[in-house]
């Protein structure tokens, strides 16, 4: 079963405006991360949320998590071109086995 | 900044070949790993090890892959004789630990089956 599911798959906002994705999983988590993808390239790692923790901030992005409705959200402010890559979130389970599980993604575009 | 690197960056292979796609991960990291993403679709995760032995596998990774960390600072992943379907992205990552620390990708290999 799919572990996340990133809620718009594609979203496009013009720049200095704010990008706020959504992201919804399965089953009990340790923590939740969030990753960035610039086309054909790795994943950087951008910010990691535990599962005890209700909002984080690291510069421009803050995430938040919902344990009880088993929900993420990251918001992108005042947002610069450079911020258009996918966006994924991924999640470590609380069963044991220790590897990361990536949702589907949002595509995110900047408009210039 | 440490980085995991990823050779070759391209691999172009006929059908049936055998191929070993090459990491290094940082030099204090623990854990390692391999994803693959095909064109389009979501990351997978493939294989996890850590303490020189397999630590977890999916159902992707069957008999006709296995992994290798030689000689302490590479880990390779061979894909004994590959199939079409065996076309994507692969990625290696390392972590410090097994869950408190994001993982550090590499920029990955594009394998391309013909």
């Amino acid at each position: 079963s799919q572990q996340g599911e990133e809620d718009p798959q594609a979203l496009s906002i013009q720049e200095g405006e704010n990008a706020t994705m959504n992201c919804s999983y399965k089953t009990s988590i340790n923590n939740l991360q969030w990753y960035r993808q610039n086309s054909g390239r790795g994943l950087v790692h951008l910010i990691l949320i535990r599962s005890n923790e209700r909002e984080k901030h690291s510069g421009r992005l803050r995430v938040t998590l919902d344990t009880s409705k088993k929900s993420s959200s990251l918001l992108i402010t005042a947002s610069r071109a450079a911020d258009t890559a996918s966006y994924f979130c991924a999640t470590i389970s609380n069963f044991g086995n220790e590897k990361l599980t990536f949702g589907t993604g949002t595509r995110l575009t900047i408009i210039p | 900044e440490p980085e995991v690197t990823q050779t070759p960056s391209h691999q172009v292979t006929q059908m049936g070949q055998e191929v070993i796609l090459r990491c290094v991960p940082i030099s204090n990291h623990l854990y390692f790993y391999w994803y693959r993403q095909i064109l389009g679709q979501k990351v997978e995760f493939l294989v996890s090890f850590y303490n020189n032995e397999i630590s977890e596998k999916s159902e992707i990774f069957d008999d006709q892959f296995s992994v290798e960390r030689p000689d302490g600072s590479n880990f390779t992943l061979k894909i004994r004789s590959t199939k079409l379907e065996d076309s994507a992205m692969y990625f290696c990552a390392s972590s410090f630990h097994r869950t408190d620390y994001g993982y550090t990708f590499g920029s990955g290999t594009r394998l391309t089956v013909v």
